[in-house]
């Protein structure tokens, strides 16, 4: 079964550039999550999708960032423009229809973002 | 206001020594509590999981303590191996949204 897939893998901007990042789930997982990782931090909760629509979205500064899922499958995550503080990880993350008694995330290997 | 208090914040044992890794929560609503392991360049992998009707959770070398009236978990790593060296995060989730808060993390590093 194929993973989270994630990219890009890196990323180097300056500040006030913009940049995306895109998710593809595993196959059939109906919620999909973006989170932050600050280096020495633990994930962030940035959106959580089911399908097409957002569930929680209430930690994402939406006067920069923005994310959207296309027909309940991939996901964008978008950031413009970005500040240094943007500098993270970026996780995605699918569980599977069902699994909100077993809470399985699946995470991918992340996409790094340096904001000079 | 963070959801999971998680500590150490570093941890350095022996091989063959217990790692052990501690969390907190207060909100009561939580139900499920699993443990994550990351290692440098990839994303956090479930390691193991617990649910608040039982007290402990063994696999492997690893098992969870769970203390419901104090509102604790723990994670135990016994026989410690070098490869174990990595970053471990507890998490708490409510079965109603699927909605998980992460612990701020613990670097754990075994000497061999």
């Amino acid at each position: 079964e194929a993973g989270v897939a994630q990219s890009p893998r890196y990323k180097i901007i300056e500040k006030r550039q913009s940049v995306a990042f895109w998710c593809n789930p595993i196959s059939g997982h109906a919620t999909l999550y973006w989170y932050q990782q600050i280096l020495g931090q633990g994930p962030k909760l940035l959106i959580q999708f089911q399908n097409n629509g957002v569930v929680d979205d209430s930690q994402l500064p939406k006067d920069r960032f923005s994310a959207e899922r296309l027909k309940g499958v991939d996901s964008t995550l978008k950031i413009q423009p970005a500040k240094l503080e943007d500098s993270a990880v970026y996780l995605c993350a699918s569980s599977a229809p069902g699994t909100g008694t077993t809470g399985e995330l699946f995470f991918g290997e992340g996409s790094r973002l340096t904001v000079l | 206001q963070q959801q999971v208090k998680q500590s150490p914040q570093s941890l350095i044992v022996q091989k063959g020594g217990i790692s052990i890794i501690n969390c907190a929560y207060e909100n009561t609503a939580f139900d499920y509590f699993p443990w994550y392991q990351q290692f440098p360049g990839k994303g956090p992998a479930l390691l193991i999981a617990i649910r608040p009707d039982v007290s402990e959770k063994k696999e492997g070398r690893f098992t969870i303590s769970f203390n419901k009236s104090a509102k604790q978990f723990s994670l135990h790593i016994m026989d410690s191996q070098p490869g174990d060296s990595a970053t471990y995060f507890c998490a708490a989730s409510m079965n109603t949204g699927n909605q998980f808060y992460f612990g701020t993390g613990t670097s754990l590093t075994v000497i061999p």
